[in-house]
């Protein structure tokens, strides 16, 4: 299976940052990078679809980048509802996997 | 408004079967490719398998290949996962979730996601 790794694993921010995630695959996985939200207690919530695609509804702080092997996710204003950890997933090849996932909390 | 409504967990021993049901609703049901996601108390994300529309196409995780199988009735809108063969690492939040990408194609980008039905192996 691919692998996903994801760094931070943490981040403090505060309202108003911007905040960048990045997503490593370990190999090649073209634009096949999805992103999601998941607050305690409830489910994932799609962000970001095919690296870059915003899903609608989601507001527009968010965006994706990257190809290949490195992704990132950027939250342009982080907002207080946008505390929460994000995880990434590979859709290019069996096992489908997630990344570790990255916690964001308030400084 | 898309509803995905998990049950059939509950406490299981070793070695025991269980088998999760999803309830469908507001989309198309046999339009869409589906998919059981699970999530161990307090750690990451694992796609378990996934199903085409007209189960025509199914895939599993290497870690429940030959223990787990996946199914859909789109007559009565529901998925469902059989489980065999449980094992403790089993022990997990099962979601079911909906395929982005509808008819013929297949992304495995999960829209939409229920709230989950808890499986605990465990004597």
């Amino acid at each position: 299976d691919i692998q996903m790794t994801q760094s931070p694993s943490s981040l403090s921010a505060s309202v108003g940052d911007r905040v960048t995630i990045t997503c490593r695959a370990s190999q090649s996985i073209s634009s096949y990078l999805n992103w999601y939200q998941q607050k305690p207690g409830k489910a994932p919530k799609l962000l970001i679809y095919a690296a870059s695609s915003l899903q609608s509804g989601v507001p527009s702080r968010f965006s994706g980048s990257g190809s290949g092997t490195d992704f990132t996710l950027t939250i342009s204003s982080l907002q207080p509802e946008d505390f929460a950890t994000y995880y990434c997933q590979q859709s290019y090849s069996t096992g489908f996997t997630f990344g570790p996932g990255t916690k964001v909390d308030i400084k | 408004e898309v509803q995905l409504v998990e049950s059939g967990g509950g406490l299981v021993q070793p070695g025991r079967s269980l088998r999760l049901s999803c309830a469908a609703s507001g989309f198309t049901f046999d339009d869409y490719a589906m998919h059981w996601v699970r999530q161990a108390p307090g750690k990451g994300l694992e796609w378990v398998s996934g199903i085409s529309w007209n189960s025509g196409s199914i895939g599993y995780a290497d870690s429940v290949k030959g223990r787990f199988t996946i199914s859909r009735d789109n007559a009565k809108n529901s998925l469902y996962l059989q489980m065999n063969s449980l094992r403790a690492e089993d022990t997990a939040l099962y979601y079911c979730a909906k395929d982005l990408t509808a008819a013929a194609g297949t992304s495995i980008v999960f829209d939409y996601w229920g709230q989950g039905t808890l499986v605990t192996v465990s004597s």
